[in-house]
């Protein structure tokens, strides 16, 4: 199986502030690579898929990048509706695998 | 507009087994793959299960093969996990999600407990 990992676990940040979160896949995932946001009560969003593909609906400060077994997502500006756990999903064998969550909040 | 509602959750004791139905609207079900990924408390996402479209393909992780099955009705644009030997690591929030090139869309969860 391929193991997810997320950097940080946990993220402090102010409003307005540019965030960088980490997922790294465990072998090449070929971009295959998805992230979701969840806010506190709710179901998971999807915000990006194939690595750098905004999904419908999703600001454009949010955007995505990376190859091989190292992606990024990136918050160009914070804002205080961004707080949530973000989790990152390969998509490129089974089984789906997500990685264990980056939790941002607002300094 | 794309709805996804799961039902079928509760209480149950270990060993037992338990059906839960997704309910889908607002898009042609019949075309898309579908997914039941869960949640335990407190933890982070877990992929259970996926469907092809017309159902001759399913797809497991190792923590669930042999105990589940997912099956779906397109007739009836349902979706549908059957859980056997329910242990008390299956307690969690079990989401419906259509399967397109990702998991595009989530249904609202339904919990289930697995406690004697």
């Amino acid at each position: 199986d391929i193991q997810m990992t997320q950097s940080p676990s946990f993220l402090s940040a102010s409003v307005g502030e540019r965030v960088t979160l980490s997922c790294r896949a465990s072998q090449n995932i070929n971009k295959y690579l998805d992230w979701y946001q969840q806010k506190l009560g709710e179901a998971p969003k999807l915000l990006i898929y194939n690595t750098n593909n905004l999904h419908t609906g999703i600001p454009s400060r949010f955007s995505g990048s990376g190859s091989g077994t190292d992606y990024t997502l990136t918050i160009s500006s914070l804002q205080p509706e961004d707080v949530a756990t973000y989790f990152c999903l390969q998509r490129n064998s089974w089984p789906r695998t997500f990685g264990a969550g980056t939790k941002l909040e607002l300094k | 507009e794309v709805q996804l509602v799961e039902s079928g959750g509760g209480l149950v004791q270990p060993g037992r087994s338990l059906k839960l139905s997704c309910a889908a609207s607002g898009f042609t079900f019949s075309n898309y793959y579908m997914a039941w990924v869960r949640q335990a408390p407190k933890k982070g996402l877990e992929w259970v299960a996926t469907i092809s479209t017309s159902g001759s393909r399913t797809y497991y992780p190792d923590s669930v093969k042999g105990r589940f099955t997912i099956s779906r009705d397109n007739a009836k644009s349902s979706l549908y996990l059957q859980m056997n030997s329910l242990k008390s690591e299956d307690t969690a929030t079990y989401y419906c999600a259509r399967e397109g090139m990702n998991f595009d869309y989530w249904g609202q969860g339904v919990m289930v407990t697995v406690s004697s």
